[in-house]
């Protein structure tokens, strides 16, 4: 059974542009979250989708947004750049709605570098 | 809100010698806890969780943890240490709403040295 897949893996933007970071659930999972992790802050929590619906979101400004596909898959994008965005994102799947899931499957991530 | 805090940004223990990862939480309601494990360049595997059955969990790789509600802890142990071993640990607690939210500690950095 295929993990949970996240492109690209690396890329480097200047400060000002837009990316897209994509990810693919495992099969069968219907929620998708996104956390962004650095070293100063960790691991802080974006916003999770359950059947294309935003069900969480965390405390980050607007420019990042996200949505998600009728076949689970989601996006992420951030727009106007700045070089505080320069992370690793991951994105993490579980089966079920709801607090009774609880675990989440994480891919491997995209790391971001903004110059 | 919930938090957790891990105690130790990093530990350093000798191959063979027990490892100690301490974690302590605070929630609203009773709470789901997990350690994830994080090797460079790679995303969070689960090495365990707590979901108020046992309140010892045991999980992959030898490790186990212990759920403590009267000091709120959910401390990562393993008895013997192997280079293997060596990664980042993220204690985490759910979310009291439902919702597959996590909310992680800072990590802490395991170093094993032979």
């Amino acid at each position: 059974k295929a993990g949970v897949t996240q492109t690209p893996r690396y890329l480097i933007k200047t400060r000002g542009q837009q990316v897209t970071l994509s990810c693919s659930p495992i099969s069968g999972h219907r929620s998708v979250s996104w956390y962004q992790q650095t070293p100063g802050q960790g691991l802080q929590f974006l916003f999770e989708y359950f059947s294309e619906t935003q069900r969480n979101k965390g405390n980050f400004p607007g420019r990042f947004s996200g949505r998600q596909f009728s076949n689970s898959r989601s996006e992420m994008n951030v727009s106007t750049l700045e070089l505080g965005d320069s992370a690793l994102y991951l994105c993490a799947s579980s089966f079920l709605a709801g607090k009774d899931t609880g675990e989440l499957f994480f891919g491997e991530g995209s790391r971001l570098t903004v110059l | 809100a919930q938090s957790v805090t891990q105690l130790g940004s990093h530990v350093s223990v000798s191959e063979g010698a027990l490892v100690l990862l301490r974690c302590n939480y605070s929630s609203s309601v009773p709470p789901y806890l997990f350690w994830y494990v994080q090797y460079p360049n790679q995303g969070l595997q689960l090495l365990l969780k707590y979901t108020s059955a046992a309140t010892l969990v045991k999980g992959i790789n030898g490790f186990e943890a212990e759920f403590k509600k009267s000091e709120t802890s959910f401390h990562l142990t393993k008895p013997s240490a192997h280079m293997s071993d060596a990664a980042e640990y993220f204690c985490a607690v759910s979310d009291p709403f439902g919702y597959s939210t996590l909310t992680f500690g800072k990590g802490t950095m395991l170093l094993v040295s032979p």
